[in-house]
């Protein structure tokens, strides 16, 4: 246990619905990040957030969009749902140390299906 | 844009017995960090090793190396007395060092199979 929570863990949903994925990061992680794990695009860093603020973003659509709360939790909302957005999830955390010596611990995903 | 190849599919390997498995990176920057992560069947992403690029020694985790070849640009893993539970996939990850950014860019993985 990674210690990062993810909810929920499957999501079944139709085309052109929104959702709404939710990421609570290990206790003391000030640092967020989502990726999309899918076959055809394989491991894609999505956007990260370092205590409440937007810190990178990458190949992100425009119809996904991301925040982080003053609780540090975070949450990636995915609009306009279409079949390619099927795919699993990930939030990670660090506590973003100085230099890029932190970790990014993976919680277990959220597996999206879009019918 | 950095790039992380590994080349390998698939591989398998008798338990007990030692594999390396095969990572490139691109990149035109100097400090960068280098990972290895674990996808077993349940599909948890879990950190094996990671290695800095500033650093010359190999790192190792119990049973897991790597060979890092900074001039080469190549990154492989060795896991020794593989074990049945070393059955997943595998990706290596590149991450620069900046300010603010720590993004991950992940090759397609290896995956792995250990045989009894």
């Amino acid at each position: 246990d990674s210690g990062v929570t993810q909810t929920p863990k499957h999501l079944i949903t139709a085309t052109g619905q929104r959702v709404t994925l939710r990421c609570s990061p290990r206790s003391g992680d000030l640092s967020v990040y989502w990726y999309q794990q899918s076959l055809d695009q394989g491991l894609q860093f999505l956007i990260q957030y370092y205590n409440g603020e937007e810190r990178a973003k990458g190949n992100i659509l425009e119809r996904f969009s991301a925040q982080q709360f003053p609780d540090l939790h975070s949450e990636l909302n995915l609009s306009s749902l279409e079949l390619g957005d099927s795919a699993l999830y990930f939030c990670a955390s660090s506590v973003f140390l100085a230099g890029g010596r932190d970790t990014q611990y993976f919680g277990p995903g959220t597996r999206l299906t879009v019918l | 844009a950095q790039t992380v190849t590994q080349s390998q599919p698939e591989m398998s390997v008798q338990e007990a017995e030692t594999v390396t498995l095969s990572c490139t990176y691109d990149t035109s920057e100097n400090n960068y960090y280098l990972f290895w992560y674990k996808q077993p069947p349940s599909r948890q992403m879990i950190l094996v090793i990671r290695q800095e690029a500033y650093k010359q020694q190999n790192a190792t985790e119990n049973r897991f190396s790597v060979n890092f070849q900074k001039a080469a640009k190549s990154f492989s893993l060795k896991i020794s007395d593989s074990q049945l539970g070393d059955t997943a996939m595998y990706f290596c990850a590149f991450m620069k060092i900046d300010t603010g950014r720590r993004a991950l860019t992940f090759g397609s993985g290896t995956r792995l199979q250990v045989q009894p």
